[in-house]
């Protein structure tokens, strides 16, 4: 599809489990954030590349969540030891250029997310 | 701090109506971004409008339009005759003149009815 892409969408997890969260942004797309988003809440940012290079992961909650994109395509969102308040959507997004090359409006799209349930 | 206000937890509106979703805004940024997103039950997040801080005229986008006010900094958006499918969360967002992030309110919940 021409979209960006998130897998899997539902992930139930045990309390202490590592899990994987994928991200497949839109063929092209040089930028790549990820969100999170409590129940009822907008989404917050948790972590941003530009290509391969992680340019902002001031939002990752703790040392638990990691993210990477070797190729400057696929992103994996990990969180390691998962914890019952890290429910949550997990969403992903992909913009064309960032900021300064769009001129200020580079729109950032979005994925259909991947639902966290931790028990 | 920077930040989105939406104080609309919920609005209605009948079908072939205007509405109006509120949205205000925090920041002492020399410029910014201004978006609107819409998010089905589905959860997908999807782009409908944008404004710039230096645009001299408010967006527009078919039947949404974005009602910019930066001297009493808020951003609202209309949307114009609306449809059964414009039920949905509507989130403000704003992204700093010094980053890609963006910054997202709590959202509003639009139902629209026959």
């Amino acid at each position: 599809g021409a979209g960006v892409s998130q897998s899997p969408r539902y992930k139930v997890a045990k309390r202490g489990q590592d899990v994987a969260l994928r991200c497949d942004p839109i063929s092209g797309h040089v930028s790549l954030f990820w969100y999170q988003q409590a129940l009822g809440q907008g989404p917050e940012f948790l972590t941003y590349f530009q290509n391969e290079a992680q340019l902002d992961k001031s939002g990752l909650p703790s040392d638990r969540f990691f993210a990477e994109r070797p190729e400057g395509s696929v992103s994996t969102l990990k969180i390691q030891r998962t914890q019952q308040e890290d429910s949550a959507v997990y969403l992903c997004a992909s913009s064309l250029g960032f900021r300064i090359t769009g001129g200020g409006r580079e729109t950032q799209y979005f994925g259909p997310g991947t639902r966290l349930l931790v028990l | 701090a920077q930040k989105i206000t939406q104080t609309q937890p919920g609005m209605f509106v009948q079908e072939k109506e205007a509405v109006t979703l509120d949205c205000t805004y925090d920041t002492s940024d020399p410029s910014y971004g201004l978006f609107w997103y819409k998010q089905p039950s589905s959860g997908e997040m999807i782009f409908l409008i944008y404004q710039g801080s230096y645009d001299q005229q408010n967006a527009t986008e078919g039947r949404y339009s974005l009602n910019f006010q930066k001297a009493r900094k808020s951003a609202n958006l209309v949307i114009s005759a609306s449809q059964l499918g414009d039920s949905a969360m509507y989130f403000c967002a704003m992204r700093p003149w010094n980053t890609d992030k963006l910054i997202f309110g709590t959202g509003t919940r639009l139902q629209v009815f026959p």
